[in-house]
């Protein structure tokens, strides 16, 4: 089955650090990759996507790109900020016309220190 | 326009009730998905609704579970003789048909109830 892992944390940095999370993935197919942010008190937001092999999603900042070759989709950002604090998740979604429910990982929690 | 929305935002109750919990979904999102988040987990998947029938229910972990989306529209997560391990968070999502989204599963999610069994 499908199955997604990401580094766990707590990952703790200082302002302006560059960010790694890395996040690998098991599925059949060509899924579809995402990484949702979770901000403390608040619900899952879609942060980035990207839907085929080599393709770059970005958002805010961050970037992710889709890595087939070594099933990765690792979430970089040059210069963290204090309000990028949050638990990251790294997911993905089946291909080929499925609209089934999302593979989480088990999330990564950043610390930003000023 | 509105997100996803669920109630109650907490529930607490005792080993061996029964507890409804309600998601309303983005308006013109077809499909809609239950998830459980345990503490320190990511979200596990439940089941899945496409129009008014469970599209996929595999995720359902026992027969105490059960979700029904009679209109289309609003579900409720029905949970029968709750026990100790069904605290957790509980995470609606809706999504448009695939068809209409170009083909991406892209899944907007609810605040979440969070269920608490003592």
């Amino acid at each position: 089955g499908n199955s997604v892992t990401q580094m766990e944390g707590p990952v703790t940095l200082s302002e302006e650090a560059f960010l790694t999370i890395n996040c690998t993935y098991t599925a059949t197919g060509y899924p579809s990759l995402f990484w949702y942010v979770q901000y403390p008190g608040e619900g899952l937001q879609l942060l980035l996507k990207a839907t085929k092999a080599d393709d770059k999603g970005s958002n805010k900042g961050f970037e992710a790109t889709y890595r087939k070759e070594t099933t990765s989709f690792h979430l970089e950002k040059g210069s963290v900020q204090v309000s990028d604090s949050a638990v990251y998740f790294c997911a993905l979604a089946n291909s080929g016309g499925g609209a089934d429910g999302l593979t989480f990982g088990k999330g990564t929690h950043l610390i930003i220190q000023p | 326009g509105a997100g996803v929305s669920q109630t109650p935002s907490n529930k607490v109750t005792e080993k061996g009730k029964y507890v409804e919990l309600r998601c309303d979904p983005i308006s013109g999102h077809t499909a809609l998905y239950w998830y459980r988040q345990s503490l320190g987990q990511g979200p596990e998947f439940l089941i899945y609704f496409q129009g008014t029938g469970a599209a996929d229910d595999s995720g359902l972990p026992n027969d105490r579970f059960f979700a029904v989306r009679p209109e289309g529209s609003v579900s409720t997560l029905k949970i029968q003789r709750t026990e100790r391990g069904d605290s957790a968070v509980y995470l609606c999502a809706s999504s448009l048909s695939l068809l209409a989204s170009g083909g991406v599963n892209e899944q907007f999610f609810g605040p979440g109830t969070r269920l608490t069994v003592l």
